[in-house]
């Protein structure tokens, strides 16, 4: 199994839809959880850290984080053709003190 | 603010030849330092990280080396580069002995083997 799982994609939404990608992790004593943007040809930019259960947001954004059924999820509301890239989730498993990455979900928004 | 640099932005080698990438972080003292490298359509892979300088930690054996000569500098080689090692490197740092803080990423070097 792996650490981090996301779906690959690709995902398709119009634009001012909500975009939900979704990761999951193997490791329950994982506490640090982030996402990444990563624009085809460009290094991931961090764009949202979660470290408690619950939803976090930060402007169009909003991660959610359930450390029970060990998932972590990231909203996009009013999606913009601006968001087309691909989201890396990222976590810190407990038995480690390293970022281990998902393989990514490429988010295509169609104007 | 913080600020990472990285270099070469974009690099075509031979096989067989000698690699140095050199990263240096601005604005942040006794960073921890990463190299990655994303193969093309794939995940990131950490290859080294160090917590302080003349420490590193290699993450996957290979012909790779890191060397933290500085405080805030970070620099991969390799003595013979091989066709596996076309990617994208990546150098990235954080802060913080907890290891819960984010990594920050520059803006990565391309490097294909000819």
């Amino acid at each position: 199994q792996k650490e981090v799982e996301q779906n690959s994609g690709p995902l398709s939404v119009p634009e001012g839809a909500i975009a939900s990608l979704n990761c999951t992790y193997s490791d329950r004593g994982s506490q640090s959880f982030f996402w990444y943007r990563q624009y085809s040809g460009k290094s991931p930019e961090l764009i949202m850290s979660i470290y408690s259960n619950g939803d976090k947001e930060d402007g169009r954004f909003t991660a959610q984080l359930n450390k029970a059924s060990q998932y972590v999820s990231l909203l996009i509301r009013d999606s913009q053709p601006s968001d087309s890239a691909t989201y890396l989730c990222a976590v810190i498993p407990g038995s480690a003190r390293q970022l281990t990455f998902g393989s990514g979900t490429q988010l295509t928004v169609l104007p | 603010s913080q600020t990472i640099h990285q270099w070469p932005a974009t690099l075509v080698q031979p096989v067989g030849s000698p690699l140095s990438l050199e990263c240096t972080v601005e604005g942040t003292s006794n960073p921890n330092l990463y190299w990655y490298r994303q193969a093309a359509g794939r995940g990131l892979q950490l290859l080294f990280y160090s917590v302080g300088i003349g420490q590193i930690s290699s993450e996957v054996p290979q012909n790779l080396s890191a060397s933290r000569p500085q405080d805030r500098q970070f620099i991969l080689s390799s003595k013979k580069l091989l066709l596996s090692d076309s990617g994208f490197y990546l150098c990235a740092w954080s802060v913080g002995t907890g290891f819960d803080q984010p990594q920050h990423f520059g803006d990565g070097t391309r490097l294909s083997i000819l």
